[in-house]
């Protein structure tokens, strides 16, 4: 399947430390991409990451692709109670986006 | 920005009745996609379009059909509704010709099949 499997499922942290979450996949991809879903809305674009890319920043999102381990992480950094949502990866291949089951990410104050 | 509109925000029909959810997006994008999504089993592709009257099957299409009269419009039908179609079920839209195909999506409509 191609679809991206995150890890964990879900993650509770305290405001101000950082997250990390984790994308697992198997096939050759054109691009991967991070969306935020904030509880019974629509998914948001984040940050898209290509297959020659190895790091990308964008505020305090910062996203890693290791695509000899098919393999790319979020990390956001000094988290925030308004970061509490789900995170999808969507693995961009030929034609659609495949997105995984998500992450549940809970920032307590 | 691009703005993806759903026609609901939660719809209620009971089974057996023909239902239409409409998207819309004003952006010109070529592509428009169906998504249901369910706890436990991500966002699954039910059928997406390139162009006018242009559709094709996703990974779950059984029970629904599509239709793409104008280009900013595409419609999902469920012409039997049935429980186990009880569903969040989003839009999204994107550019046809670009390597990086950011998909824009609407708010969803949360469908309940009694």
């Amino acid at each position: 399947s191609q679809q991206g499997e995150e890890d964990p499922q879900a993650l509770s942290i305290q405001e101000g430390e950082n997250a990390t979450m984790n994308c697992s996949y198997k096939t050759s991809i054109n691009n991967l991409q991070w969306y935020r879903q904030n509880s019974g809305r629509g998914l948001v674009h984040l940050i898209l990451i290509r297959s020659n890319e190895r790091e990308k920043h964008s505020g305090r999102l910062r996203v890693t692709l290791d695509t000899s381990k098919k393999s790319s992480s979020l990390l956001i950094t000094a988290s925030r109670a308004a970061d509490t949502a789900s995170y999808f990866c969507a693995i961009q291949g030929a034609q659609k986006l495949v997105f995984g089951q998500g992450t549940r990410l809970t920032i307590n104050p | 920005d691009v703005k993806v509109t759903q026609s609901s925000r939660y719809l209620v029909k009971r089974t057996g009745e023909k239902v239409f959810l409409e998207c819309v997006q004003d952006m010109d994008h070529e592509n428009m996609f169906w998504y249901r999504q369910d706890p436990g089993l991500g966002l699954r592709l039910i059928y997406f379009s390139y162009d006018v009257k242009m559709k094709e099957k996703g990974d779950i299409p059984e029970g629904y059909s599509v239709s793409r009269e104008k280009k900013e419009r595409f419609s999902l039908i469920l012409e039997s509704a049935s429980t186990n179609q009880t569903s969040m079920y989003l839009c999204a839209s994107s550019r046809l010709l670009s390597a990086l195909n950011t998909q824009y999506f609407g708010p969803g409509t949360r469908l309940t099949v009694l």
